[in-house]
């Protein structure tokens, strides 16, 4: 049971590169999220995906798509990186637990964007 | 959508002293309250929560306390040991079924030996 896988775990692009960064889960959760981290700035959300085939936008989604391809994985698009988008980004999945929405959070992307 | 907040952003305490975190949120349909702990480097992770038919949540060191009248709930870390100096996130939200998930910007605790 690896929870949640998040490749790659260092990424660098040139400005107007593309790339995906891939996630899944093999937890069973419906409910799939990205989210990027900057320095003082918290988790921001980017994209979630509430169960396979729907996705919305979270706070932050200028500049990036996603797949929810199957119930296990979730990518986020990068179609052309800008430096901005340098940031760390963090793929989670949620199950219902007795308490509520936990959230679990794969091992993070570092992405540097030049 | 949820607003939160949290304060203070930064905190700075002694090695065995107590620790508090607290974390304002808007939506009064919110009734799940928990904490996570992001160690340098690393992904966040749940430490604790609490549900809204609950005041109080403790385990060993940690404690959540929540009150829904004010909308606002606490983290408590009693006894503080090096090993807690991290950045610590609340997320509150709804256990009633899916609910976008919106963080607070993150409280760095540093514990001085």
């Amino acid at each position: 049971n690896a929870g949640v896988t998040q490749t790659p775990k260092f990424q660098v692009l040139k400005t107007g590169q593309s790339m995906t960064l891939q996630c899944a889960q093999d937890m069973n959760h419906n409910s799939m999220y990205w989210y990027r981290q900057d320095p003082g700035m918290g988790l921001r959300l980017i994209y979630y995906s509430a169960s396979e085939g729907t996705t919305d936008k979270g706070e932050v989604p200028n500049g990036y798509n996603v797949s929810r391809l199957n119930k296990r994985e979730f990518s986020l698009r990068l179609e052309s990186a800008a430096p901005s988008q340098t940031s760390v980004y963090f793929c989670a999945s949620s199950g219902l637990t007795q308490g509520g929405e936990k959230l679990f959070f794969g091992s993070g992307t570092q992405l540097s964007v030049l | 959508g949820e607003n939160v907040e949290q304060h203070p952003s930064t905190l700075s305490v002694q090695e065995g002293d107590s620790a508090v975190i607290k974390c304002t949120y808007s939506d009064s349909a919110s009734n799940y309250f928990p904490w996570y702990k992001q160690e340098l480097g690393k992904r966040p992770q749940l430490i604790i929560d609490i549900r809204s038919n609950v005041g109080e949540k403790k385990d060993q060191r940690i404690a959540v306390t929540l009150n829904k009248t004010a909308k606002h709930f606490s983290l408590h870390i009693t006894e503080t040991q090096p090993e807690d100096s991290a950045v610590y996130f609340c997320a509150p939200g709804n256990s009633g079924g899916y609910q976008k998930v919106t963080f607070g910007i993150g409280t760095k605790l540093q514990v001085i030996p």
